[in-house]
């Protein structure tokens, strides 16, 4: 059964370190990949997504995400965090069938220390 | 392009009633899914609608129910409320067919039960 894993449930840093969110999927095949982004009692907002292609994909809001096949990951990375990026973030995976099916991880809690 | 809209965004009720929240998708989305999101269990999937039928469904009871009307705007109804169905409850649109799943969210509804 496809799973999406998110093995961080909180991570806390430093405005203007660097960030590395993990995520991991099971799924046969290849498959459609997101990060997603919900402020506090907001929807999730699309960051950025991988359909196929170069395997490193630029988002918005400066993140980008690299998909590793042989990992079966998809992590998101920031170089320098701002205060704005404390939220919950989602990976999400989409599985190819005869209708859209999208499974998301657990989330991420993200805090910035000021 | 407008964005998914959801009616109420705050709502209170009580016990044992019935509620309908409301979704409008972007235009040109023809599909619709609904999400419920509890801080322990986290974003957990309803249902999607395409084209006014119901394509895939979560694990919830009888007691949640969603339909789609032809202008592609869904609606979802709980009844005989319980406690435990104090959520946000997000809507999401996409284009629909095998997109792999790019879903945009709206604000969410946020439902308690008392």
């Amino acid at each position: 059964a496809q799973s999406v894993t998110q093995p961080d449930i909180h991570i806390t840093v430093s405005e203007g370190a660097s960030l590395e969110l993990r995520c991991n999927y099971s799924y046969g095949a290849t498959p459609y990949l997101f990060w997603y982004v919900q402020s506090p009692g907001q929807g999730l907002q699309l960051l950025l997504k991988y359909f196929s292609g170069d395997t490193l994909v630029q988002g918005i809001k400066g993140f980008e995400a690299e998909f590793k096949r042989s990992q079966s990951s998809f992590n998101l990375r920031k170089p320098s965090v701002h205060w704005s990026d404390a939220a919950e973030y989602f990976c999400a995976v989409g599985v190819k069938t005869s209708y859209d099916k999208v499974i998301f991880g657990p989330g991420t809690s993200l805090s910035v220390i000021p | 392009k407008a964005g998914v809209t959801q009616t109420p965004r705050y709502l209170i009720k009580t016990r044992g009633q019935q509620v309908t929240l409301s979704c409008s998708p972007i235009s040109g989305h023809r599909s619709v899914s609904w999400y419920q999101q509890t801080p322990g269990q986290g974003l957990q999937f309803l249902f999607e609608y395409f084209s006014e039928t119901q394509r895939n469904k979560g694990n919830f009871p009888g007691r949640f129910s969603g339909r789609q009307f032809s202008n592609s705007r869904s609606e979802m109804n709980v009844s005989t409320l319980e406690l435990g169905d104090s959520a946000l409850y997000l809507c999401a649109s996409s284009l629909g067919g095998t997109t792999g799943g790019e879903q945009y969210f709206g604000p969410g509804t946020r439902l308690t039960v008392t």
